[in-house]
């Protein structure tokens, strides 16, 4: 059974400081995705990570894969307010998707 | 364009009625997928459907709980005599699955309030 783990559940950070979220999955997979949630909002897709190596950058935000590790990252650089939202790993199993708990981000000044 | 829209948006029902959840998935995509947000819960995979395929059912957590699909485009999720621990926000998505790239689109969700 494939299992999703992300780390830590919950982080608050300084604006204007760096920090990484990872994501930790127990079987094999070529397939991540990472999603931001806004306080009652839907998922909004970041990254969709498809090979070993992959990394992938969105303005402040930065998301690798290594499958060998089976490990994601997502790494913020100089964390603005904006930024406050909950973000979401999920990996592609033998059902369509299994999604970490969730790290809720709160960049503070 | 039409992102994937749910109706209705939120729903307080009373425990042990039926109720029903639609889902307008984006035009084109073949797949559609529902899932539950709990609190504290993260997301939970209900069912997913694909074309003209069988539904993957494993996700459902009980027998009370159905899904179809009709004409391979709108869903509706059906939960029947309602209990209290299926209030939850309930999530629809889409994807187009051609390819690799296949990511899937949510919509806003229905919350659901089962008193």
């Amino acid at each position: 059974e494939l299992k999703v783990e992300q780390n830590p559940l919950f982080l608050s950070m300084q604006e204007g400081k760096n920090y990484t979220i990872y994501c930790n999955y127990s079987t094999t997979s070529d397939r991540l995705y990472w999603y931001r949630q806004d306080p009652g909002k839907s998922l909004e897709s970041l990254f969709v990570l498809l090979s070993n190596g992959a990394v992938k950058q969105e303005g402040r935000l930065m998301a690798s894969l290594d499958t060998k590790a089976r490990l994601s990252t997502l790494h913020i650089t100089a964390a603005v307010h904006d930024l406050s939202a909950t973000y979401f790993c999920a990996v592609e199993g033998n059902t369509p998707l299994v999604f970490g708990k969730g790290t809720r981000l709160s960049v503070i000044a | 364009g039409a992102g994937v829209s749910q109706s209705p948006s939120n729903k307080v029902t009373e425990k042990g009625k039926d109720v029903e959840l639609r889902c307008d998935p984006i035009s084109g995509h073949t797949a559609l997928y529902w899932y539950r947000q709990s609190l504290g819960q993260g997301l939970e995979f209900l069912i997913y459907f694909q074309g003209n395929s069988a539904p993957d059912k494993s996700g459902l957590p009980s027998d009370r709980f159905s899904a179809e699909r009709t004409g391979g485009s709108v869903s509706t999720l059906t939960i029947q005599r309602t209990q209290q621990e299926d209030s939850a926000v309930y999530l629809c998505a889409s994807s187009s699955r051609t390819g690799a790239r296949d990511t899937q689109y949510f919509g806003p969700g229905t919350r659901l309030t089962v008193l």
